[in-house]
């Protein structure tokens, strides 16, 4: 399957501080990638869909001035956490498909802990 | 509201069994339905894919969809240890471009 990359694995940061997460497609072209968060023992839950060189579509009740997606190249998504709370400490995880297929693959995720 | 519901377990099934995971989905007009891994603090694994009526094997994994009882499952034969997971059904209501929809996951344990 195709290798999806996150970068920080892991980040601790002070509240009121900015986290950026950058996500890469190794061995595609990602026209689409997605932005997943989960909090302990719950699913995944989809916050937005970054499409590159357009803006990305953000799921109901994320605010998209607090966490700002940049999709600049076929291969690279980025998710920045700004003015970061304790209550945005989760595992954020992101995704990307192949297209024309269907399939999503994930990238190993970032988790985020804000103190 | 989309909703995928599966029974969050745990499923516990001896070693060499066939382990058999369940998921019903909301939205009739779904059209893509996957089934993924996810292990204690790691991301989703990608298991199976399947879009059309009936099975889908790939070596001890079968997925079945039932599109007019919006009903798939996943059917794990031969069970090892090394399948005690956490089993996420996802669902698209397209063809690929839009975001997954997931259940809450089953837990699923092999007894040695």
């Amino acid at each position: 399957g195709a290798v999806v990359s996150q970068h920080p694995s892991r980040v601790i940061c002070k509240s009121g501080t900015s986290v950026k997460i950058e996500c890469r497609s190794l061995d595609f072209q990602a026209t689409t990638m997605f932005w997943y968060r989960q909090f302990p023992k719950q699913s995944l839950m989809l916050m937005a869909t970054s499409n590159e060189g357009s803006k990305a579509t953000y799921e109901q009740g994320v605010e998209k001035d607090k966490f700002l997606i940049n999709h600049a190249s076929l291969t690279l998504s980025t998710l920045t956490v700004t003015s970061a709370h304790p209550e945005d400490s989760s595992f954020y995880i992101c995704s990307a498909r192949d297209p024309p297929l269907r399939e999503q693959y994930f990238g190993p995720g970032t988790r985020l802990t804000v103190t | 509201q989309k909703e995928v519901e599966q029974n969050s377990g745990p499923l516990s099934v001896p070693e060499g069994a066939i382990a058999s995971l369940n998921c019903t989905y909301s939205d009739r007009g779904s059209q893509s339905f996957f089934w993924y891994r996810q292990y204690s603090g790691k991301s989703p694994e990608l298991i199976m894919s399947i879009y059309s009526n009936g099975d889908k094997e790939d070596g001890r994994f079968t997925a079945q969809l039932n599109k007019a009882s919006q009903y798939v499952s996943l059917l794990i034969r031969d069970s090892q240890p090394s399948d005690s997971a956490t089993y996420l059904c996802a669902v698209n209501p397209g063809g690929g471009a839009d975001g997954l929809t997931f259940g809450k996951g089953t837990h699923l344990i092999i007894q040695p």
